[in-house]
């Protein structure tokens, strides 16, 4: 089945640096989404990409989606501690949308 | 509603107990989804309905799982005789449209802890 990995699990970081997270899919996918989870909160959408190579920018997320359409990253510039959390990435395969375990980033102020 | 809403927020049950999660998902979103959280894990997907039909119910772990979505709105997730692997959040999420098109709208979920 579609399985969908995710790294690093865990990545503290000191305010002001860059974060990336990475996903690779098992197999090729229609699009990929990305979630926020705070601290004993629920997912909240951020953003999705569909196509091959896509960039996308939200003030200091910036997303790609890999040309093959087997993997994506979010990368944060410029960390701040509003930043903190766990972030996924949820894969669309044939039918269904299956996450990622998560990356948890810690700020460190 | 102007958001998903889940009920109750926590549920502590005995194991073997039988219990119900509600979820009333945005007003006009087609799409239902359940989904099982671990702690320190990503959601799970357990089961997908279009309205009111259940098209997808393959991330159910056992039959003791049952989800219903009678009239196209809110849906029920109904766990018989829970043991203490049940033990997760349960996450319910809309949109509205398919699979393909939209983000997921999440609940706060329901913590079900098995004792």
């Amino acid at each position: 089945g579609q399985q969908v990995m995710q790294i690093p699990q865990y990545q503290h970081v000191q305010e002001g640096e860059d974060f990336t997270t990475y996903c690779n899919s098992s197999t090729t996918l229609s699009n990929i989404q990305w979630y926020k989870q705070r601290p004993g909160g629920h997912p909240v959408f951020l953003i999705q990409l569909v196509k091959s190579g896509e960039v996308k920018k939200q003030k200091r997320l910036t997303f790609q989606f890999g040309e093959a359409k087997k993997n994506s990253s979010l990368h944060i510039t410029a960390t701040q501690t509003t930043d903190v959390g766990t972030y996924f990435c949820a894969g669309r395969g044939y039918q269904k949308v299956t996450f990622g375990i998560g990356t948890k980033l810690q700020v460190i102020p | 509603g102007a958001g998903v809403s889940q009920s109750p927020r926590y549920k502590v049950a005995k194991r073997g107990q039988d219990v119900a999660l509600r979820c009333d998902p945005i007003s006009g979103h087609v799409s239902l989804f359940w989904y099982q959280q671990a702690l320190g894990q990503g959601p799970e997907f357990l089961t997908y309905f279009q309205n009111e039909a259940q098209l997808d119910k393959s991330g159910l772990p056992s039959d003791r799982f049952f989800a219903e979505r009678p009239e196209g709105s809110v849906s029920t997730l109904k766990i018989q005789r829970t043991q203490q692997e049940d033990s997760a959040v349960y996450l319910c999420a809309s949109s509205l449209a398919g699979l393909e098109s939209y983000g997921y709208t999440f609940g706060s979920g329901t913590r079900l802890t098995v004792v």
